[in-house]
């Protein structure tokens, strides 16, 4: 069965960096994408970007544009994404999510959450 | 960026009754060479990740009961649950992934009156 299995929950000091994993199983991971989609307490679904586990390809969105980034190895068919220069308004819990290979499609499976805290 | 606005932002239906969610995009996010229009459902329980539902606007994902039906095409689209069961409070998202940044509506509560 299709699994995305995300990486611990992180404290982090405002303008430091935070970086997620989430582990794919169950699933040809260079056949699809990742996408990854935030949710600060008590918010609605921010979509943050997407990435192509197959060649790489990126789309993030654009008020995270030059704060994030995201990569895949497809040796352990694990995505990352890493966040920079944190404030306290990035406390969110950050989500991935199965995507299309290269182009944004619905979201058939979720990862089950990562709570990230920036606070001094 | 095509934006997504979803109505009413909360709503209260007694069990068994129709619950109805709008959600209004910016832009058509239909799609002419295929006909498709490029529209997600979500269910967010609490302290759970998001749940596909309904996809292309109108086809259920596999396992989601016949009760949740998506309907509409261009720009106006409608979650339907034909009779509301306690399992079914949750908060409801519509999500278009026409363009290259597929965005959330606001979302919407569903409760039991």
């Amino acid at each position: 069965q299709v699994q995305l299995v995300q990486s611990g929950a992180e404290v982090k000091k405002p303008g430091a960096s935070v970086k997620v994993s989430c582990k794919a199983s169950g699933y040809t991971f260079t056949s699809y994408g990742i996408s990854w989609v935030r949710q600060a307490p008590g918010q609605g679904l921010e979509w943050m970007g997407w990435i192509s586990a197959y060649n790489g390809n990126t789309n993030y969105a654009q008020k995270l544009q030059g704060r994030v980034t995201m990569t895949t190895d497809t040796s352990t068919s694990t995505a990352y994404m890493e966040l920079r220069s944190l404030r306290s308004d990035d406390t969110a819990v950050y989500y991935c999510a199965r995507d299309a290979t290269y182009s944004s499609s619905s979201l058939d499976y979720w990862g089950q959450g990562t709570l990230v805290t920036v606070s001094s | 960026d095509i934006v997504m606005t979803q109505s009413p932002d909360s709503l209260a239906v007694s069990l068994g009754e129709r619950a109805t969610i709008n959600c209004k995009s910016s832009q058509s996010v239909l799609y002419s060479s295929n006909n498709k229009n490029y529209l997600a459902w979500y269910q967010q329980k609490p302290g759970q990740p998001p749940k596909l539902l309904i996809y292309w606007a109108s086809t259920r994902e596999s396992g989601v009961p016949d009760r949740f039906s998506g309907s509409g095409s261009g720009t106006d689209f409608t979650l339907t649950i034909s009779s509301l069961q306690a399992e079914d409070v949750a908060v409801y998202y519509c999500q278009q992934y026409y363009s290259t940044r597929p965005l959330f509506g606001g979302g919407t509560k569903v409760e039991i009156k």
